[in-house]
């Protein structure tokens, strides 16, 4: 069965420090991949997205994701993180003959200390 | 924010009780989700509808029916609810099953079976 990993569930981070946060799937067509925030108390609003072209997509709020289909990764950036970034952050997945099936990934909580 | 209203918002009831979730969306969205958020888990997808009486399974499908009459409403029926059930539900829905550019998730479900 298709499958998103997140390899890390918790990540605290002091103010200014660089952010990469991992994901991988299983799944060996082709994929629509997508990074969600969720902040404390609130929706899950969609961060960045990436259906085809460059594999280097920038998103909301300085955030970026890279895709590296040899390594079936997804991997979510930021060069210097805020004390409002703190939130929990899902990669999701769409293989291309799901007709649909949006398959997330178990999350990685992010802890920015000021 | 997209018209989609998730009811009741909380619910308590007891083990071996059938209770229905309803997801309502003023849309017209063709796709809808039914997702449970269990810590360590992220979300993980019950069912999922991509019509009117076209439904389908998800990873975590057991002990769940879901039900589509009409565009506008998804119903998520645990027909007797287990501990194992007591979670936070969200319904998504999307216009585009394959791009999800526009996938909104309502406010949430919090269900406690004792």
């Amino acid at each position: 069965a298709q499958s998103v990993s997140q390899h890390n569930h918790h990540v605290i981070l002091s103010e200014a420090a660089s952010l990469e946060l991992g994901c991988n799937y299983s799944y060996g067509g082709t994929v629509n991949l997508f990074w969600y925030v969720q902040y404390p108390g609130q929706h899950l609003q969609l961060l960045l997205k990436y259906f085809s072209g460059d594999p280097l997509v920038k998103g909301i709020k300085g955030f970026e994701a890279e895709f590296i289909k040899s390594k079936f990764s997804f991997n979510l950036r930021k060069p210097s993180v805020q004390w409002s970034d703190t939130a929990e952050y899902f990669c999701a997945v769409i293989p291309d003959n799901q007709g649909g099936k949006l398959i997330f990934g178990q999350g990685t909580e992010l802890s920015v200390k000021p | 924010d997209a018209g989609i209203t998730q009811s009741p918002r909380h619910k308590v009831t007891e083990t071996g009780t059938p209770v229905t979730l309803r997801c309502h969306q003023t849309e017209n969205h063709r796709y809808m989700y039914w997702y449970r958020q269990d810590p360590g888990h992220g979300l993980r997808l019950i069912h999922y509808s991509y019509g009117v009486k076209d439904t389908d399974k998800g990873e975590v499908s057991d002990g769940y029916s879901v039900s589509r009459s009409k565009t506008e409403d998804f119903l998520l029926t645990l027909e007797s609810a287990t501990s194992s059930q007591t979670s936070v539900y969200f319904c998504a829905i999307s216009e585009s099953g394959q791009n999800n550019e526009k996938l909104f998730f309502g406010s949430g479900t919090q269900l406690s079976v004792l």
